[in-house]
């Protein structure tokens, strides 16, 4: 089975200063690993993935996360918040099994970031 | 393009009622899922579609029933409604591993049911 673990509820940053949201997994082969976003009363949206190659990963946004097999973590990272950048955010383990189309994706339970200016 | 369209954004039932999720893609994608959102608890899935024509329970599949209607349509239906099935509901669709979008879901807005 896999899973996904966010061990902080609230994460609280000031602008400009740099961002850590934690995520750690659990899956049994090889991870596919995922970052979302979700803004106030509308769906999720992605922001970056790694499947395979450098551990270090930009998406959208400025986003970036770093994939540390060792540690079976994937932390959401960036330079500089935004004031903008205040939403929830999901991490997501995706096992593909024997069928390439079955894949079903786990998320954690979400971590509210909040940059005050 | 759209994306995933899930209707309706608002619902409210009573105990024992039934209703109809819709959700509609059209990005061509083979897979396609339900999720329910509840607070402090993630998504958790309910059922998927990995292709037309196959639909398999996810981790909370009780109290719910799909249909995989087309390529494009994946309906989400409440045959008996109970207040435990207050939640926000979302769709979502992948493309195929391998294909220029490998393994992202993409999410419709969500439909909030509330059930008295």
């Amino acid at each position: 089975a896999q899973s996904v673990a966010q061990p902080e509820d609230q994460v609280n940053v000031a602008e400009g200063n740099p961002l850590t949201v934690k995520c750690t997994y659990s899956v049994s082969g090889n991870p596919y690993l995922f970052w979302y976003v979700q803004y106030p009363n509308r769906g999720l949206q992605f922001l970056l993935k790694y499947i395979t190659g450098d551990n270090l990963v930009k998406g959208s946004y400025g986003f970036e996360a770093e994939f540390n097999k060792s540690q079976t973590s994937f932390h959401l990272k960036k330079p500089s918040a935004l004031v903008s950048d205040s939403a929830l955010y999901f991490c997501a383990v995706r096992d593909f099994g024997s069928d390439t189309n079955a894949g079903k994706s786990t998320f954690g339970d979400g971590t509210t970031l909040t940059v005050k200016p | 393009n759209a994306g995933v369209t899930q209707t309706p954004k608002f619902q409210v039932l009573k105990t024992g009622q039934s209703m109809t999720l819709q959700c509609a893609q059209d990005m061509n994608h083979n897979s396609m899922y339900w999720y329910r959102q509840d607070p402090g608890m993630g998504l958790r899935l309910i059922y998927y579609s990995a292709s037309e024509g196959t639909t398999d329970k996810g981790e909370v599949p009780n109290g719910y029933n799909v249909s995989r209607l087309n390529k494009r349509e994946f309906s989400l239906r409440l045959e008996s409604a109970a207040p435990s099935q207050t939640s926000v509901y979302f769709c979502a669709s992948s493309g195929r591993a391998g294909g220029p979008n490998t393994g992202e879901l993409f999410f419709g807005e969500g439909s909030r049911l509330t059930v008295l």
